[in-house]
């Protein structure tokens, strides 16, 4: 099955400043790669999400880029702002989207 | 939120004792998950559903089971409750276009 890693689990970065989350997969046949914000208590929620045929998607302070050929997508947040503080995760699947897989998360803090 | 809906929302129960947690959805979507998340493991799939009646295994099945006898309900039993299966379990729908939608959650404690 799909094996996805996600790097760093911890993140601390100064208000205004860039951050950037990383994960890799590991089955070629997925094609569809989302992100989860999930604040405490909450439940993630889907914040971006890019398919196989794109390399870059934007959207406002949030971007993800996809890099088909080594596998691994990013996660970029510009202008960092304390309430971007929380756990981000990133998940592959394949296009029938039978199973998601998970990275084990990433708790970004942005220091006021 | 997409319209997920998860009872209870909150569980106390003994190890041993039968338990059986609801998630309801009101977009028709044909996928439905039970996710389980515990510190340091993120989310991990115990089991989902791909129409009425129509399940499979996640990667954390053992000692759970599921039912989903309406496209709008996915029930997940906990048989006989141990105390490894205290976690915050998620419901998730997914439609035609991939993206996933999570409940607000079941916080279950198994003393």
């Amino acid at each position: 099955g799909e094996n996805v890693e996600q790097h760093p689990s911890t993140l601390s970065v100064q208000e205004g400043d860039s951050a950037v989350i990383k994960c890799t997969y590991s089955d070629s046949a997925s094609n569809y790669f989302p992100w989860y914000k999930q604040e405490l208590g909450k439940r993630p929620q889907l914040i971006i999400d890019i398919r196989s045929n794109v390399g870059e998607k934007k959207d406002q302070r949030i971007a993800v880029t996809l890099n088909k050929t080594a596998k691994h997508f990013s996660l970029h947040i510009t202008e960092t702002q304390p309430e971007d503080s929380a756990v981000y995760f990133c998940a592959a699947t394949t296009n029938t989207g039978n199973q998601f897989y998970f990275g084990t998360g990433t708790s970004l803090t942005v220091i006021p | 939120d997409a319209g997920i809906t998860q009872s209870p929302r909150h569980k106390v129960t003994e190890t041993g004792t039968p338990v059986t947690l609801r998630c309801h959805q009101t977009e028709n979507h044909r996928y439905m998950y039970w996710y389980r998340q515990d510190p340091g493991h993120g989310l991990r799939l115990i089991h989902y559903s791909y129409g009425v009646k129509d399940t499979d295994k996640g990667e954390v099945s053992d000692g759970y089971s599921v039912s989903r006898s309406k496209t709008e309900d996915f029930l997940l039993t906990l048989e006989s409750a141990t105390s490894s299966q205290t976690s915050v379990y998620f419901c998730a729908i997914s439609g035609q276009g991939n993206e996933q939608y999570f409940g607000p959650g079941t916080r279950l404690t198994v003393t």
